[in-house]
């Protein structure tokens, strides 16, 4: 089983739904964060939470949001769907004391 | 303002020759660098890192080099073999200089698909 589990992994929504990408872990680290992936732009950050209680604004974090629901769980949310959100998502995890992060399989979003 | 770049999109090297990923970054509070690799269908998974103290780090066939004068770095991979075909990240962060706050705030750059032929 993944370390870094995303759902879903593929989704399509139409333009000003709302859609939330989940994210669980089972490596026991404090860190967690939302990356996209866009060709020729590669990763950028969206949000990251050092603890349950902390959430911060990454690079590009307008139009999305986030709920650290547990020290496992990150959710990411796009409260109304546009088209140029359509991307692969990431979500990653770290250790408080180590230089590695890890990220899940990656969730395929298209809003048409 | 893309502040690490990979200036080559693509790279197609022959099995059991070197194969070299570069890497450009502009911010200068950056002091750790590191290599991720990504398989189709998979998320990046970590490759090998670099801090600015040292100007290069080994770890069996990859060995990453870095020139801080220039800004910039290098991923060798010797030999080369068919697995290694993926896409490439390199990605910076001001790990030190932050205080240790920047676990995980890395930047990357833009990817380079690398295949090796058998």
């Amino acid at each position: 089983d993944a370390d870094v589990t995303q759902t879903p992994r593929n989704r399509i929504t139409k333009t000003g739904k709302r859609i939330m990408l989940e994210c669980s872990q089972t490596k026991g680290h404090d860190r967690m964060y939302w990356y996209r992936q866009d060709p020729g732009l590669g990763l950028r950050l969206i949000y990251y939470s050092f603890d349950v209680k902390d959430i911060n604004k990454g690079e590009i974090s307008d139009g999305y949001s986030v709920s650290r629901q547990a020290q496992a769980k990150f959710s990411l949310s796009l409260e109304s769907a546009i088209p140029n959100q359509t991307a692969l998502y990431f979500c990653a995890t770290s250790d408080s004391f180590r230089d590695t992060i890890y990220f899940g399989e990656g969730s395929w979003l298209t809003v048409v | 303002d893309q502040q690490v770049k990979q200036n080559s999109p693509s790279l197609s090297v022959q099995e059991g020759r070197i194969s070299i990923l570069n890497c450009d970054y502009t911010n200068s509070m950056f002091d750790y660098f590191l290599w991720y690799k990504k398989y189709p269908a998979e998320g990046p998974t970590f490759l090998i890192s670099i801090s600015s103290i040292k100007d290069k780090n080994e770890d069996g066939r990859f060995t990453v080099f870095l020139n801080k004068s220039a800004k910039h770095l290098s991923l060798h991979i010797v030999p080369s073999q068919p697995g290694d075909s993926a896409v490439y990240f390199c990605a910076a962060s001001a790990l030190y200089n932050a205080g240790g706050t920047s676990y995980g705030k890395l930047t990357f750059g833009q990817g380079t698909i690398l295949t090796v032929h058998p």
